[in-house]
């Protein structure tokens, strides 16, 4: 099992331009998650997926928009990104979601840089 | 909403010395706890979890934690740190979202 993999691992775009970082998952799981890591802040949640054909805001959504595209894939869009959203950005997924008490399994992250 | 504060950033031991990481939380209820590692460029991985039973909770790679409701603490301990513990290490609470502290990051002097 590969567990949780994304796409891409770096990654540098100027002011405005958009992207989409990938997410999937082999393990059957029905939750998955988008955070943002920066220096002294932790993992911050933008959106999260407790089930397939669901979405839902977390922390910090502003700037971004997700697809929970089958139980597997789970992206993250940036539309016109910003240098405040140069960060290292991990998606994750558990069985089910919060107040389940379920290990989350995190992908590898992705860095990106705005410039 | 529950939050979490890890007082230390840094965090320098030498090899072989015990280790004893802080954290405390605050959460109207019963939280669920975690504490996650996460080594240089990779993601978070779990080292332990509690929630009800027995107050110290035993982890992978001889970690173990003790929840001390009175203190709203669950500390991470190894009575023995090894070079490669040397990681960033998270608490974090689960209520209705899943929240984490900023993290302490380990040193491991040889």
């Amino acid at each position: 099992n590969a567990g949780v993999t994304q796409t891409p691992k770096f990654q540098v775009l100027k002011t405005g331009q958009s992207m989409t970082l990938q997410c999937a998952q082999d393990m059957n799981h029905n939750s998955m998650y988008w955070y943002r890591q920066d220096p002294g802040m932790g993992l911050r949640l933008i959106y999260y997926s407790a089930s397939e054909g669901t979405t839902d805001k977390g922390e910090v959504p502003n700037g971004y928009n997700v697809s929970r595209l089958n139980k597997r894939e789970f992206s993250l869009r940036l539309e016109s990104a910003a240098p405040s959203q140069t960060s290292v950005y991990f998606c994750a997924s558990s069985d089910d979601g919060f107040g389940s008490y379920n290990e989350q399994f995190f992908g590898p992250g992705t860095r990106l840089t705005v410039l | 909403a529950q939050s979490v504060t890890q007082p230390d950033i840094h965090i320098t031991v030498s090899e072989g010395a015990s280790l004893e990481l802080r954290c405390n939380y605050s959460y109207g209820a019963t939280p669920y706890l975690f504490w996650y590692v996460q080594s240089p460029g990779q993601g978070l991985q779990l080292l332990l979890k509690y929630f009800s039973g027995d107050t110290l909770v035993q982890g992978i790679k001889g970690f173990e934690a003790e929840f001390k409701r009175s203190q709203s603490s669950f500390n991470l301990r190894k009575p023995s740190v090894h070079w490669s513990d040397a990681a960033e290490y998270f608490c974090a609470v689960e209520g209705n979202k899943l929240v984490f502290g900023a993290g302490t990051i380990l040193r491991v002097k040889s």
